[in-house]
């Protein structure tokens, strides 16, 4: 699996959009980008997944670059419990049997 | 959506005791899961996956001996410390999915050894 780059912390007002950069420069085209949020204590919540286009749920929106090497999460209206560390992963296409490899995210601190 | 339980949530056990931990997907059949271990602030690693009716695939450096994992039913994976020392303290996290659909997680199992 490709590996991922993330900024280790960002902070972010409440309220305000939480925008979140990942780069998979060595992503292939069959994998998929996918995020993920840990609270602390719990574990990974599902956030999103996308391929090529840009992708939008009751969460947040995906945005991926043209030439797929990077991607965007964005929170539109970040709350004190969207405070969490994100994971941005790529995956092999979305079988089962694909596992996750995990690097070390971005904790999100939103602040009051 | 797609549920995985974990159980228990938290257990404290004797330095050589063992210790098993149960993860079940619960509105879904997974014939694969997966089994991780993530020590206080550091990212979730990788174990080992779980296949239902056949040997668990182990990550490099994680001893088969001594994570044992029976996945015996397409709804139940099990992973039991063996042996337990207070070096194998730590949050143990397992996940499932089924075809077409994203990985979900458990919520944990945070394991003490005194």
């Amino acid at each position: 699996d490709a590996k991922t780059t993330q900024p280790p912390s960002m902070d972010c007002a409440e309220g305000r959009a939480a925008n979140l950069p990942c780069n998979h420069s060595t992503i292939s085209g069959n994998e998929y980008v996918y995020w993920y949020r840990q609270i602390h204590s719990q574990g990974p919540q599902y956030i999103i997944h996308g391929l090529k286009n840009n992708e939008t749920n009751e969460m947040a929106s995906l945005i991926i670059t043209e030439d797929r090497k990077s991607s965007t999460l964005i929170l539109p209206h970040a709350t004190l419990r969207d405070t969490a560390v994100y994971y941005c992963i790529v995956r092999a296409g979305i079988g089962a049997t694909n596992k996750l490899i995990f690097g070390t995210g971005t904790l999100l601190a939103v602040q009051p | 959506g797609a549920v995985v339980s974990q159980h228990p949530s938290w257990v404290i056990c004797k330095s050589g005791t063992s210790v098993k931990i149960e993860c079940r997907s619960l509105d879904f059949q997974a014939t694969t899961m997966f089994w991780y271990r993530q020590f206080p602030k550091q990212s979730l690693m990788l174990m080992a996956t779980s296949n239902e009716g056949s040997k668990a695939t182990y990550e490099q450096g994680v001893e088969k001996d001594k994570f044992l994992i029976n996945h015996a039913s397409l709804t139940l994976s099990t992973l039991t410390v063996t042996s337990a020392h207070p070096e194998d303290s730590s949050f143990y996290i397992c996940s499932a999915s089924t075809l077409g659909s994203p990985l979900h997680f458990g919520n944990g199992t945070r394991l003490t050894v005194t």
